[in-house]
């Protein structure tokens, strides 16, 4: 079983649609939580960082995390056609000194594709 | 900041040629990685460097593989020889150490590897 698991879709909506992209991951250890949009030929970028449980909100985007159940969401709302990209979590544990390994371990990724 | 900066963006070559990959991290990251991904695999860690120190090397596939960060600005990636299975998008990205946290990576765009 894979540490983080994610599902690859295809997903494809209309536009306006709320999105919901998931990850599950079996490490109890971990506490940073992100998501990467990855657009077709291009290198995953930073969308959302969380710290720990709770919710964050940017715009159109929120990024759960809820611990307990080893789950974490990014929800897309007014979902648009430029939100057509790979949707890629990542997660590490905690890092007690400046020199300790930071390595994030990735899901798979989800396909989405937002349709006008 | 320019960011990321990878080259080449293309490469095609045939088997059994050597192949060098390049990667200058962001000014002041101490954190450098290297990812191979694939439709198939997705993301893999090859290895990372800590203040131009490899730390975990783990994930290189095998002794074709060698890395090597001379310096806090360039890294490179060698393939030698190159096989049709190492045909993949390799990504280099970057990041700062910050005591107790980790806000994530910066990737560049990719090398686009295909060998023939």
């Amino acid at each position: 079983q894979k540490e983080v698991e994610q599902d690859p879709g295809p997903l494809s909506v209309p536009e306006g649609a709320i999105v919901s992209l998931n990850c599950t991951y079996s490490n109890s250890a971990f506490q940073y939580f992100m998501w990467y949009r990855q657009y077709s030929r291009k290198g995953p970028e930073l969308l959302m960082y969380t710290y720990s449980s709770g919710n964050k909100e940017d715009g159109r985007f929120t990024a759960q995390v809820d611990k307990s159940s080893k789950y974490i969401s990014l929800f897309i709302r007014d979902s648009q056609p430029s939100d057509s990209a790979t949707y890629l979590c990542a997660m590490s544990p905690p890092l007690t000194t400046s020199g300790s390994a930071r390595q994030l371990t990735f899901g798979s990724g989800t396909q989405l594709t937002v349709l006008p | 900041d320019a960011g990321v900066i990878q080259s080449p963006r293309h490469e095609v070559t045939e088997m059994g040629q050597e192949v060098t990959l390049r990667c200058k991290p962001i000014s002041g990251h101490d954190y450098l990685f290297w990812y191979r991904q694939t439709m198939m695999r997705g993301l893999e860690l090859l290895i990372y460097f800590n203040n131009n120190v490899p730390i975990d090397d783990s994930g290189m596939p095998e002794d074709r593989f060698s890395a090597k960060m001379p310096n806090a600005s360039f890294s490179t990636l060698k393939i030698q020889p190159s096989e049709p299975r190492d045909s993949a998008v390799y990504f280099c990205a970057s990041s700062a150490s910050v005591l107790g946290a980790n806000y994530g990576y910066t990737f560049g765009s990719g090398t686009r590897l295909t060998v023939v």
